[in-house]
């Protein structure tokens, strides 16, 4: 089983759309925790950190349960600038830091 | 502010070269992490360097290796080419927390190496 798992997708949504991708995690260890957008061919970037409290970044939504432990972000009104692979990160208090295969999303007109 | 910057940008070699790929982190930043995407899969951990030193490695052959600089940047180098090493290397650096962690990692625009 891998330390950090995604469904792959691929997500295909229309413009407008509501959709959410869940990313779950097994060390219990671990700290801190990330949601990436990496676009074809780029490097990955920072989309938003995930707090336990939850947090929100205009029209995107990340949630952490360390219980059941898995993360989640949420998309709302999807763009079509939307359409990337967003990785979902999970780092321990050792410095190790492992990163999900991704979820593919298209945002279609 | 200047981001995280990886030369060459492209690199060809052949079967057994040997292959050296820099990067230069963030300003301010310890640590230096190094990640190979092989074209269509996701991110595989290869080295962290912070202050230095080797803290961490994943799960490649010992013909992956690196350092780091005094001046915190860092060298990947892979020794005896295969044709499954060809992929993006992506640099990314970050602070380096302690007991707490690492913090966000901002990442460079890769070297994409193809070996022939």
């Amino acid at each position: 089983r891998k330390e950090v798992e995604q469904d792959p997708g691929p997500f295909n949504v229309p413009e407008g759309a509501t959709v959410a991708f869940n990313c779950t995690y097994s060390n219990s260890a671990s700290q801190s925790f990330f949601w990436y957008r990496q676009d074809c061919r780029k490097e990955p970037k920072l989309l938003m950190s995930v707090y336990s409290s939850g947090n929100e970044d205009g029209r995107f939504t990340a949630q952490l349960n360390r219980a059941s432990q898995y993360i989640s972000l949420l998309i709302r009104d999807s763009k079509l600038s939307d359409s990337a692979t967003y990785l979902c990160v999970v780092n321990t208090n050792a410095g190790k830091s492992t990163f999900g295969d991704g979820t593919t999303l298209t945002v279609k007109p | 502010e200047a981001g995280v910057t990886q030369s060459p940008t492209h690199l060809i070699k052949t079967r057994g070269q040997q292959a050296t790929l820099r990067c230069s982190p963030i300003s301010g930043h310890t640590s230096v992490y190094w990640y190979q995407q092989a074209l269509g899969l996701g991110l595989q951990f290869l080295l962290w360097y912070d202050e230095g030193e080797e803290r961490n490695r994943g799960n490649f052959p010992p013909r992956f290796s690196g350092r780091q600089f005094p001046n915190y940047s860092s060298e990947l180098n892979v020794n005896a080419l295969e044709l499954e090493d060809s992929a993006l290397y992506l640099c990314a650096s970050s602070l380096y927390l302690g007991a707490r962690g690492t913090d966000t990692q901002y990442f460079g625009p890769g070297t994409r190496l193809t070996v022939l």
